[in-house]
């Protein structure tokens, strides 16, 4: 059964460094999300991608982050310059058809010191 | 924007019952909305979508309702089992985006 996969599984960081969190959509899919779920709290919505570009993003997602989708494949999450309160898990998924079931990656942990 | 309540207390019920579940939102309603299961330190994974125009969707043991007066959906599973313990999360999608509750966490006792 195809799978949306997330690497790492865990990142820890420095405050102030930069991490990339990257992530294999299943391969048909159109439509790509990043989610993050500090722990204990609930999932919410960072930023979805289409045809090459954001379609929209929340207000969580302000310059500190990016998206890419810099081969057709793997869908990129970039944190600059990160902060404690970055500490989370941040799950990657997918779907095909506009109206449709979101696929979740297993997510990767980031923890900030 | 939009707000979705989900009941925070953990619902703990015997093997063999069924657990009902509760999805209020508050603003307007979404094109569609969606339940998911969530195990710990794990993605969500979905188990039922229903649309505006329907009122009841049901997949095996799951039911779900979607009351657009209300603002509610339901969701059921009946004849429990300890494997159902988990989080179960509401999701509304409008406008591109998921909003997701804050989930309700099941506890099935054998």
């Amino acid at each position: 059964e195809p799978e949306v996969t997330q690497t790492p599984s865990h990142q820890v960081t420095q405050m102030g460094q930069e991490v990339i969190l990257r992530c294999v959509p299943i391969s048909n899919h159109l439509y790509f999300y990043w989610y993050r779920q500090i722990l204990g709290q609930k999932v919410e919505f960072l930023v979805s991608f289409y045809n090459n570009e954001i379609s929209e993003k929340s207000e969580i997602f302000d310059d500190q982050f990016s998206v890419e989708r810099p081969d057709g494949s793997n869908f990129t999450l970039k944190i600059r310059s990160t902060k404690l309160e970055d500490s989370a898990m941040y799950f990657c998924a997918s779907k095909l058809e506009n109206t449709g079931e979101l696929f979740f990656g297993e997510g990767s942990r980031l923890t900030v010191l | 924007s939009q707000k979705i309540e989900q009941n925070s207390e953990a619902l703990n019920i015997q093997e063999g019952k069924t657990a009902t579940l509760t999805c209020n939102y508050t603003n307007y309603s979404p094109a569609y909305l969606q339940w998911y299961r969530q195990d710990p330190g794990r993605g969500p994974v979905f188990l039922l979508l229903i649309r505006e125009n329907e009122k009841e969707k049901r997949k095996e043991r799951l039911k779900v309702t979607f009351d657009t007066t209300l603002k509610q959906s339901l969701f059921h599973i009946t004849a429990s089992q300890p494997a159902d313990s988990a989080t179960y999360l509401c999701a509304l999608y409008n406008f591109n985006k998921f909003y997701f509750g804050s989930g309700t966490k099941l506890n099935v006792k054998p």
